[in-house]
């Protein structure tokens, strides 16, 4: 079975420092993994994806995730914090591209 | 292009009522598919559907909960004589094909508040 296990329910950077969001995975097959933002009172937005091409992937708004096989790892990352980017990310994995799986969520709190 | 649709967005029922929240997919898209999101965690797999067929409902509650999507129209996901455990938010996403090089697209949601 597939989990996703994201530590840190709650983040707290100040504007312009590194962004870093943890997550970990589970799965007996090589899985594919993806990033989503939710903001307030709206549905989730895709950031990025992991489709077992490059290790390093770039998604929108400057984010990047790198799959880390040996960690079971796909930690998401932005170099300098925005206001805009205060919201709820989640982490899932999918086997086959249609159910997903998704972790508990890590709220993302910017201050200036 | 309209993205995915859902109503209503805001929805409140008392204990014993239906509900039945609706969702129009991308123009376009065939698949369609349901989360529920509970306070605090993170959203959870219902229902997955083709037009007129549920193709992986490994996710519903064997009670109570029904989905569809006709041939025309908008999916409906239906709770019958709901609990106050089923509050929570549902979101539907559309894609255009199955696998991983269609991606899903999320609609707003649905909150339901059971009193």
């Amino acid at each position: 079975a597939q989990s996703v296990t994201q530590l840190g329910s709650h983040v707290s950077v100040s504007e312009g420092a590194l962004v870093l969001l943890r997550c970990n995975y589970s799965s007996s097959v090589p899985p594919y993994l993806f990033w989503y933002v939710q903001y307030p009172n709206q549905g989730l937005q895709l950031l990025l994806k992991y489709t077992s091409a490059a290790t390093l992937v770039k998604g929108i708004n400057g984010f990047e995730a790198e799959f880390k096989k040996s960690e079971t790892s796909f930690h998401l990352t932005k170099p300098s914090a925005h206001m805009s980017d205060a919201a709820e990310y989640f982490c899932a994995v999918s086997r086959h591209g249609n159910k997903l799986v998704f972790g508990a969520g890590t709220i993302l709190r910017v201050k200036s | 292009n309209a993205g995915v649709m859902q109503n209503p967005r805001h929805l409140v029922r008392r204990r014993g009522q239906e509900a039945r929240l609706r969702c129009s997919p991308v123009k376009g898209h065939s698949h369609v598919y349901w989360y529920r999101q509970l306070p605090e965690e993170g959203l959870k797999f219902m229902v997955y559907l083709q037009k007129e067929n549920i193709i992986d409902e490994s996710g519903m509650p064997k009670e109570r909960f029904s989905a569809e999507f006709p041939k025309e129209g908008p999916s409906i996901l239906r709770i019958q004589q709901v609990v106050r455990g089923d509050s929570a938010a549902y979101f539907c996403a559309s894609s255009e094909g199955q696998g991983l090089s269609y991606e899903q697209y999320f609609g707003p949601g649905t909150r339901l508040t059971v009193t």
